[in-house]
């Protein structure tokens, strides 16, 4: 069965440094998000992703994140200088189109760490 | 904004038992999807649920929306060891794509 996958597993960083999270969505799917879990909490969305633009983002997803899909089957999410606060769960999942319009798969996750 | 409250926050249920739980918000959501989510794991669909008043099956598991569209129930019949994870219920914040989460009900199961 196809599957969202995401890498690394687990991420450790100092504060202050660039991080660069993979994912590749399931193959003919459309529509990517971003999605993060800090540790004990609720699932929060970030961003959504679809034609090579940002289709909707939310409050938490300000100017130190961003997204790119730099070639047919990566989807990344950027983060330019780390903060304590960013250790989390960061989630990848899709979609494939409208009729399936809240069918999102999650990958595993990537659990990042800042120092 | 739109939140969405579950309830009970954690529960301990004997194998075999039933178990309910709900999802409530103080506004309409207009799609009521549940998940559960393993240690470790990334959250896992299962159930979407579309109309108001419609109750849908997958296997053991049974979930509703809510006819006022603020609340939606799931129901686990004959609960066994690996049911054991967190339930989360969402929905589609202001008819968008961003997704809203509860916080989650945490089930175990004891032998």
């Amino acid at each position: 069965e196809p599957e969202v996958t995401q890498t690394p597993s687990h991420q450790v960083t100092q504060m202050g440094q660039e991080v660069i999270l993979r994912c590749v969505p399931i193959s003919n799917h459309l529509y990517f998000y971003w999605y993060r879990q800090i540790l004990g909490q609720k699932v929060e969305f970030l961003v959504s992703f679809y034609n090579n633009e940002i289709s909707e983002k939310s409050e938490i997803f300000d100017d130190q994140f961003s997204v790119e899909r730099p070639d047919g089957s990566n989807f990344t999410l950027k983060i330019r200088s780390t903060k304590l606060e960013d250790s989390a769960m960061y989630f990848c999942a899709s979609r494939d189109s409208l009729s399936s319009y809240n069918e999102q798969f999650f990958g595993p996750g990537t659990r990042l760490t800042v120092l | 904004g739109q939140q969405l409250n579950q309830s009970p926050q954690s529960m301990f249920i004997q194998e075999g038992e039933d178990v309910s739980m709900n999802c409530t918000s103080s506004s309409i959501f207009n799609t009521w999807l549940w998940y559960k989510q393993d240690p470790g794991e990334g959250p896992v669909l299962l159930i979407a649920l579309y109309k108001a008043g419609e109750l849908t099956s997958n296997g053991r598991l049974t979930a509703q929306f809510g006819i006022t569209r603020k609340d939606s129930f799931l129901n686990i019949s004959a609960s066994i060891p690996s049911d054991v994870g967190i339930y989360f219920c969402a929905g589609p914040k202001n008819y968008g794509q961003n997704f809203v989460f509860g916080p989650g009900t945490r089930l175990s199961v004891l032998p």
